[in-house]
């Protein structure tokens, strides 16, 4: 079945770090780009961020800071997400996302809470 | 950034209607507009591509146009399961935005 299973989500406290982690079957990971994107509690779709089928090309959404790391290994067919020092307004469910045509596979969410 | 504006953003409608949710981007992103369904607690699903393009399995109730700036998202019945909160999102270049969405409720 072609899939894609988030994990590592929940709670942590303000200026804690998580790893989230997107476990891909079903398809030929490595061909693909892949893409986080997150959902804050009631809110719309944020994109977080871009990473390529070779990981040459990496991107970010500016509101991060500089406090998130997207990294993917081909050989276990995952995707990563390294969130540090992180805050409140970072509790959302997090997607990850296969870009073909579009966003034409999404993972089912893991949701993150940052709260003391 | 590019910024995304749907409108509206929520609409009542009963089944059997035909209705359109425009999208409008701050600059000319060509035809590189989707749109997503996504339903209570639940994933986004893609439904339209590039514009105008139908993705597979999706019915053919639903048709995208536009290009340029413009952009609109039409079903043309309204079945029982299409009642759910519709997102375009343009890929011409990162950050990928999403528009704020559009709720879509029973009348």
């Amino acid at each position: 079945e072609v899939q894609l299973v988030e994990s590592g989500g929940g709670l942590v406290q303000p200026g804690g770090s998580l790893r989230l982690s997107c476990a891909a079957s079903g398809f030929t990971f490595s061909t693909y780009s892949m893409n986080w994107v997150r959902q804050a509690p009631g809110k719309g779709l944020e994109w977080v961020s871009y990473i390529s089928s070779s990981s040459s090309t990496i991107h970010y959404a500016d509101s991060l800071q500089g406090r998130f790391t997207i990294s993917r290994d081909n050989a276990k067919n995952s995707l990563y997400l390294q969130m540090n020092s992180l805050r409140a307004a970072d509790t959302a469910v997090y997607y990850c996302a296969r870009e073909g045509d579009a966003f034409d596979l999404w993972g089912p969410g893991t949701m993150v809470t940052v709260s003391s | 950034d590019i910024q995304m504006t749907q409108s509206p953003s929520s609409l009542s409608a009963s089944l059997g209607d035909r209705v359109t949710i425009t999208c409008r981007a701050s600059q000319s992103i060509r035809s590189y507009l989707n749109w997503y369904q996504q339903k209570p607690g639940k994933a986004p699903k893609l439904l339209i591509y590039v514009a105008s393009n139908l993705q597979s399995g999706v019915p053919s109730r639903f048709s995208g146009g536009g290009s340029g700036t413009d952009f609109t998202l039409t079903i043309s019945s309204l079945q029982p399961e299409d009642f759910a909160t519709y997102y375009c999102q343009q890929s011409y270049g990162t950050p990928y935005t999403f528009g704020q969405g559009t709720k879509l409720e029973i009348k």
